[in-house]
């Protein structure tokens, strides 16, 4: 149980294009959504918090306007890159707190490339 | 600031015990997680303590002790498919999860 679909696993992009991922909870209702991205050799930076039907929490020094949180209903939350540039090349994951004590399901990954 | 400190790089031979230590200093503590990440890929639950003391799950086993505000993860009889980073992280009093950078897990036959 406590499984997060994300998709793609994988895109590469022209600059200035915009990509969509998409993470759904398949068998649990996540009120709330977490994206990290990851860049080679290093941890996890949490990007922004995502709470279903209200806005995003984003973190410092990330853009709001470039990365646009969409956590419309209970089972799904989407993250746009807009206008991408090859800085945003990154693995990008969500995650989803599936309950009080035993954790966070974090989804596949999203291994975006720019060019 | 919240700091989560382990260490970059292990080095272990397949069949072994290797011990991988993690110590934090954050605002409040609601538990401590370990997770398994194989490159490319998204981290995997491997453990989490609230309480102090050991918890045991087959040949992994995690370590806390809050006063020190401290922790290891002891995997045992190691395979290489244990070659991977492991991740430590605390989640403090905002339920906000703070990671480590993680520990490279290097095993050699």
């Amino acid at each position: 149980g406590a499984v997060v679909s994300q998709h793609p696993s994988w895109v590469i992009c022209k600059s200035g294009t915009s990509v969509k991922i998409e993470c759904r909870s398949l068998d649990f209702q996540a009120t709330t959504m977490f994206w990290y991205r990851q860049f080679p050799k290093q941890s996890l930076m949490l990007m922004a918090t995502s709470n279903e039907g209200s806005k995003a929490t984003y973190e410092q020094g990330v853009e709001k306007d470039k990365f646009l949180i969409n956590h419309a209903s209970l089972t799904l939350s989407t993250l746009t890159v807009t206008s991408a540039h090859p800085e945003d090349s990154s693995f990008y994951i969500c995650s989803a707190r599936y309950g009080p004590d035993y954790g966070y399901t974090f989804g596949s990954g999203t291994r975006l490339t720019v060019v | 600031g919240q700091n989560i400190d382990q260490p970059t790089e292990m080095t272990a031979t397949e069949g072994a015990i290797v011990q991988i230590n993690c110590t934090y200093q954050t605002s409040g503590f609601n538990g401590l997680f370990w997770y398994q990440q194989h490159a490319g890929e998204a981290p995997t639950f491997l453990s989490y303590n609230v309480l102090d003391g050991l918890e045991e799950k087959g040949r992994f086993s995690s370590f806390l002790s809050r006063s020190k505000g401290y922790s290891y993860l002891l995997l045992k009889e190691l395979q290489m498919k244990d070659s991977a980073s492991y991740l430590c992280a605390v989640v403090d009093s905002n339920y906000q999860l703070i990671w480590g950078a993680g520990t490279k897990l290097i095993i050699k036959p």
